[in-house]
């Protein structure tokens, strides 16, 4: 079946621009993750979306960063007025949601995003 | 909160070799332990994982770790590197129990294998 996809692979942009980054989850997968993979900090945890529940934005980086998640399927990332450490891979990752156990996490290829 | 040590940045090693990469995590709790690996151009995927019960735990391709609860170690082993296995490694972790199944990263390995 389809896996975690991502759009647009490749997003070039200027400085103070504002960015949508989108991801499509496995279909069924109630859990869906952003993590950024970028030079120096490695791969890190941004927001958490499961179900109805409120998402956990706890590694979001700053205020400029939002991320939404549209009928508990489609998310999407964005970074308003954009700066040079923004750019990175930004990784989708969706699960399905069963309580008690560890649900395996399916990545997607990435948005790889460079700010001029 | 927890953090994921990667000891070795980069690793260049002959078809043949053996592999072990280190991985040290650092949390006061009970943790879910993890190995994924990212080949050339293609996605993150699952290497291996533990959770309870024997600390040597078998993966896919021929891998396993060994997680030693003492030292907070979870180091992923192969005895016999193939050309195919040049990708970067990421051990990872996340609290057991906690709401959601968000991971800890370590900094990631990059294997070159020769042929």
């Amino acid at each position: 079946g389809a896996g975690v996809s991502q759009s647009p692979s490749n997003k070039v942009t200027e400085k103070g621009k504002d960015v949508e980054l989108r991801c499509d989850p496995i279909s069924g997968h109630t859990a869906l993750y952003w993590y950024r993979q970028s030079l120096g900090q490695g791969l890190e945890f941004l927001i958490y979306f499961q179900g109805n529940s409120a998402p956990d934005k706890s590694g979001l980086p700053s205020d400029r960063f939002s991320a939404e998640r549209t009928g508990g399927s489609v998310s999407t990332l964005t970074i308003q007025r954009t700066q040079q450490e923004d750019s990175a891979v930004y990784l989708c990752a969706s699960s399905l949601d069963l309580a008690g156990a560890y649900n395996e996490q399916f990545f997607g290829p990435g948005t790889r995003l460079t700010v001029l | 909160a927890q953090s994921v040590s990667q000891h070795n940045h980069h690793v260049i090693l002959s078809e043949a070799a053996s592999l072990e990469l280190g991985c040290n995590y650092s949390y006061g709790g009970t943790v879910n332990l993890f190995w994924y690996v990212q080949y050339p151009g293609q996605h993150l995927q699952l290497l291996l994982k533990y959770f309870s019960g024997d600390p040597l735990v078998k993966g896919i391709k021929g891998f396993e770790a060994e997680f030693i609860k003492s030292k907070f170690s979870f180091n992923l082993r192969k005895p016999s590197v193939q050309w195919s296995d040049t990708a970067e490694y990421f051990c990872a972790v996340n609290p057991r129990g906690a709401a959601g199944n968000k991971l800890t990263f370590g900094g990631g390995t990059r294997v070159l294998v020769k042929p």
